[in-house]
């Protein structure tokens, strides 16, 4: 069964400090993303990245960053928490060898409160 | 500006009545895909339209792509209390999975 797995289903953290959100898909897809998502203002694009190394700026990327050095793995950053970085934040991944389909596949979330 | 507009945003209903949710845009989609998500969980893929004008039916549901690709409707015949989640359409103009979603249409199917 495919699986993106996300490493912390729930993460409490205070104002300032760094946060790491690991993601993980077994999948061998090309294609990885990082969302939140805010009730009212729905699913919105942080970052993404198609290809290990490589990264790109999605809608709202201000306060974050990525990293892929491994194709399976994407990582979240948030340098400096601050409390309106309160949020679900979902990984997802797609192959781009599903031409035409623009599928995404979702891990259950991290659920980040910043106090 | 909101690039997909799903319609209504709630939608409480009982258990055996149909409904329609509707998902438009003024952008042509490449793809459109809808996702059914539970609280606390990851969305769920459902379905992916590709062709304009296509139906495609999942056991009690059915997603219809307009002919310009420019919208989507889902509807969900004699609903369940298992139906009840958010639903989202999200349109991909890429091909590549950097989708565009919808803000969701919450339903509650009550038995």
């Amino acid at each position: 069964d495919v699986k993106v797995t996300q490493s912390s289903r729930y993460l409490v953290k205070r104002t300032g400090e760094k946060v790491f959100l690991e993601c993980v898909q077994d999948m061998d897809h090309e294609n990885m993303f990082w969302y939140r998502q805010d009730p009212g203002l729905g699913l919105r694009l942080i970052y993404f990245s198609y290809d290990v190394k490589m990264k790109e700026k999605g809608d709202i990327p201000e306060g974050y960053s990525v990293s892929r050095e491994k194709k399976e793995r994407f990582s979240l950053i948030l340098e400096s928490a601050s409390t309106n970085q309160t949020s679900m934040y979902l990984c997802a991944s797609s192959s781009a060898g599903l031409a035409g389909t623009g599928e995404l596949f979702f891990g259950e979330g991290s659920r980040l409160t910043v106090l | 500006t909101q690039l997909l507009e799903q319609s209504p945003q709630f939608l409480s209903i009982q258990e055996g009545e149909n409904l329609t949710v509707y998902c438009n845009s003024s952008s042509v989609f490449s793809s459109l895909q809808w996702y059914r998500q539970e609280p606390g969980e990851g969305p769920v893929l459902l379905v992916t339209v590709v062709t304009g004008g296509e139906v495609k039916k999942l056991k009690r549901l059915t997603f219809q792509f307009g002919d310009a690709r420019k919208d989507s409707s889902l509807h969900i015949t004699a609903a369940q209390p298992g139906d009840t989640g958010l639903y989202l359409c999200a349109g991909d103009r890429t091909n590549a999975g950097k989708s565009t979603f919808g803000d969701g249409t919450t339903l509650t199917v009550k038995p």
